[in-house]
């Protein structure tokens, strides 16, 4: 059965402090790992796709990586705005679903 | 282009009642999803669809039923609402489900927010 695990569940920062948030996953055949980021009464919103071990990419202060086992979202210098949850998720090659895990929650102090 | 859209917002009814929710999309996707999200939960998929005229279960069907007669609607239906139906419901659509180019991403609405007395 394909299983997402999300860390740290919640995690604070201020302005400025680096971290990662990870995602640990076992899927039977990875086609995707997506990454989404998710506002308060808001639907998620889409951040990265990645689809083999190695893979990397960016945007603005994110940087998502993945390896055969998890995949990491890197916060650089985040912003209070940077403040949401932030999902992921997994979509095994003989599924249409996406198998969310719970989240992290992540909060950025001035 | 709205991307998707979902209706109503919110809705609060009393157990036995039906409605139905409505997802549109204007990006001319095949695939659309319905997704239940809960607290404590990660997003579950309740059903989807493969193109216009098609449904199929997914992880957590019981108690819903939907149809696609139009390729840009998705309806969600609660034939007799109870409180664990009581939730967040997304709608999401995709262009496709394979390939690295992107086409797979689902991009999701709102959210209507449904409260079961």
């Amino acid at each position: 059965e394909d299983q997402v695990t999300q860390s740290p569940e919640a995690l604070r920062l201020q302005e400025g402090e680096s971290s990662s948030l990870n995602c640990s996953y076992t899927v039977s055949g990875l086609r995707g790992l997506f990454w989404y980021r998710q506002d308060p009464g808001k639907g998620p919103e889409f951040l990265f796709t990645l689809y083999s071990a190695g893979e990397e990419k960016e945007k603005e202060r994110l940087k998502a990586t993945l390896t055969k086992k998890e995949s990491f979202l890197h916060i650089t210098a985040p912003k209070p705005e940077d403040s949401a949850t932030y999902l992921c998720a997994v979509q095994a090659r003989n599924g249409y679903a996406l198998n969310f895990g719970k989240g992290t929650s992540l909060l950025v102090t001035p | 282009n709205a991307g998707v859209t979902q209706t109503p917002k919110f809705r609060v009814l009393k157990t036995g009642q039906s409605m139905t929710l409505l997802c549109a999309q204007d990006m001319n996707h095949e695939y659309m999803y319905w997704y239940r999200q809960d607290p404590g939960m990660g997003l579950r998929l309740i059903h989807y669809s493969v193109g216009e005229g098609t449904t199929a279960k997914g992880e957590v069907p019981d108690g819903y039923n939907v149809s696609r007669l139009k390729k840009q609607n998705f309806l969600l239906g609660l034939e007799s609402a109870a409180p664990s139906q009581t939730s967040v419901y997304f709608c999401a659509s995709s262009y496709s489900t394979t390939g690295t180019s992107g086409s797979g991403v689902q991009f999701f609405g709102p959210g209507t927010r449904l409260t079961v007395l």
